[in-house]
């Protein structure tokens, strides 16, 4: 079956500080996609990267970094240098690459960033 | 280019109350998805549409949830009736189609039952 696991619910910190969220999952597919999705106040939900699993560089994006390690199944996303607009919901998600072409979706974590 | 359209963005209802909500996906995108989101969880897909065809509804309580795609592009999910439970967002997505990599969000509707 496939899983995703965002232990962390809730991180406070404050402005300028590094902060890593954590995502874990669990898929039998050797083909599969993974995303971070970005859910501000407003609801929408925001695409910031999809990654596949045959791709384990990791990726910057001006202060935002991912590492996918596909030894211990996880993609972490790390906000460098964090500001108060991070304040939100992140969203991590697993796609099957075939099949019913569901996101499984982790339960987010939400970014306080304390001015 | 539009993106995902959802009305309304809140509704307020009562218990055992009827309600609808409505989606307009990306021009040209041929699937489309209801999410359903409780509080502090990830959205769960409730059903999937190409076209007009629902091609994955497993998850979709049937005795009081319907959704319908009549012509292939916009479309609406109905809950009736409404239960405390049902308080939630419900988000629709879509892509070009179902083997696309993205899904391309809406800004959902927050329901509320009282």
């Amino acid at each position: 079956a496939q899983k995703v696991t965002q232990a962390q619910t809730e991180i406070s910190v404050v402005e300028k500080e590094d902060v890593t969220l954590d995502c874990v999952y669990e898929t039998r597919d050797t083909t599969y996609y993974l995303f971070w999705y970005k859910q501000p106040p407003s609801g929408e939900l925001v695409f910031l990267i999809r990654r596949n699993s045959f791709d384990e560089q990791n990726e910057i994006s001006g202060r935002y970094s991912w590492n996918f390690q596909k030894s211990t199944s996880s993609f972490n996303f790390t906000i460098t240098a964090s500001q108060v607009v991070d304040s939100a919901v992140y969203l991590c998600a697993l796609r099957e690459a075939s099949g019913t072409y569901k996101y499984i979706f982790g339960t987010g974590t939400r970014l306080k960033v304390l001015a | 280019e539009a993106g995902v359209v959802q009305s309304p963005r809140y509704k307020i209802i009562e218990k055992k109350q009827p309600v609808a909500f409505w989606c307009n996906p990306i021009s040209g995108h041929n699937t489309l998805y209801w999410y359903l989101q409780n509080l502090g969880q990830g959205p769960e897909l409730l059903i999937r549409y190409e076209n007009e065809e629902a091609v994955d509804d497993s998850q979709l309580p049937k005795d009081r949830f319907s959704a319908e795609r009549l012509k292939g592009v916009d479309s609406t999910l109905k809950i009736q009736p409404a239960e405390l439970g049902d308080s939630a967002v419900y988000l629709c997505a879509s892509s070009l189609t179902g083997g696309s990599t993205e899904q391309y969000f809406g800004p959902g509707t927050r329901l509320t039952v009282t």
